[in-house]
């Protein structure tokens, strides 16, 4: 049981459905990360919230949409995807933005777009 | 632009052998983070380097940072079969804060 967990861990939508990935963490961390993995692909980093504040956005297309209600909670709303978006989404989270960075991860949703 | 590249991608090694996964990034750093992903898992952080010459054990895992030669070797020694997995560099870039991963070292450990 890690101190960060995702919901659902598996999702299959249509390119025309609307659905949300969600994420806890209950480690008092400040800072939250949505991360995308491919198959042989680095890790990407999609957006960064730091005390509920978005400060990066690395030019995610705008069908994914964050959404940081409290620093314990972070969604990854979905609209209109496209096949090549199937992947596993990551969570995480560390004490801040900063040098003391080291982020912990959820378990990840493995998302497949038909 | 700072890049970070793991080498091998892949390994295949029997019980008992010593190997190093490499990672060497492109600028310059001094904060390293290795991970461990086993399959269909969460990453789990394996050690934080915090300076040029730091050394972390645990177990057969023994990391080391060379920032001069922005280098970091993860070294296994006497390889078991539970430490098949998938390991990850990731540096911190200083500018912003981001963490750059590289593309992961599938590990296989034979029996």
């Amino acid at each position: 049981e890690t101190g960060v967990t995702q919901t659902p861990r598996h999702l299959v939508m249509g390119m025309t459905n609307k659905k949300s990935l969600k994420c806890e963490q209950h480690l008092g961390h400040n800072a939250m990360y949505w991360y995308k993995q491919s198959a042989k692909k680095p890790l990407e980093l999609m957006f960064v919230y730091n005390f509920k504040e978005q400060t990066e956005n690395n030019s995610v297309p705008s069908r994914f949409s964050p959404e940081c209600p409290n620093s314990s909670h972070l969604f990854l709303h979905l609209h209109t995807l496209q096949p090549e978006d199937s992947a596993l989404y990551l969570c995480a989270s560390s004490q801040e933005v900063g040098a003391n960075t080291e982020a912990f991860f959820g378990q990840g949703t493995r998302l497949t777009v038909v | 632009e700072l890049k970070v590249e793991q080498n091998p991608l892949f390994l295949s090694m029997q019980e008992g052998k010593n190997y190093t996964i490499y990672c060497n990034y492109s600028t310059t750093s001094d904060r390293l983070y290795w991970y461990r992903q086993d399959p269909g898992k969460s990453l789990e952080s394996l050690f934080v380097l915090l300076s040029n010459g730091a050394v972390k054990q645990e177990g057969r895992l023994m990391a080391s940072l060379d920032t001069k030669a922005r280098l970091s070797t993860l070294h296994i020694t006497a390889a078991v079969h539970d430490l098949s997995a998938t390991y990850f560099c990731a540096v911190l870039m200083d500018s912003n804060y981001q963490l750059i991963w590289g593309a992961g070292t599938k590990l296989i450990i034979k029996p």
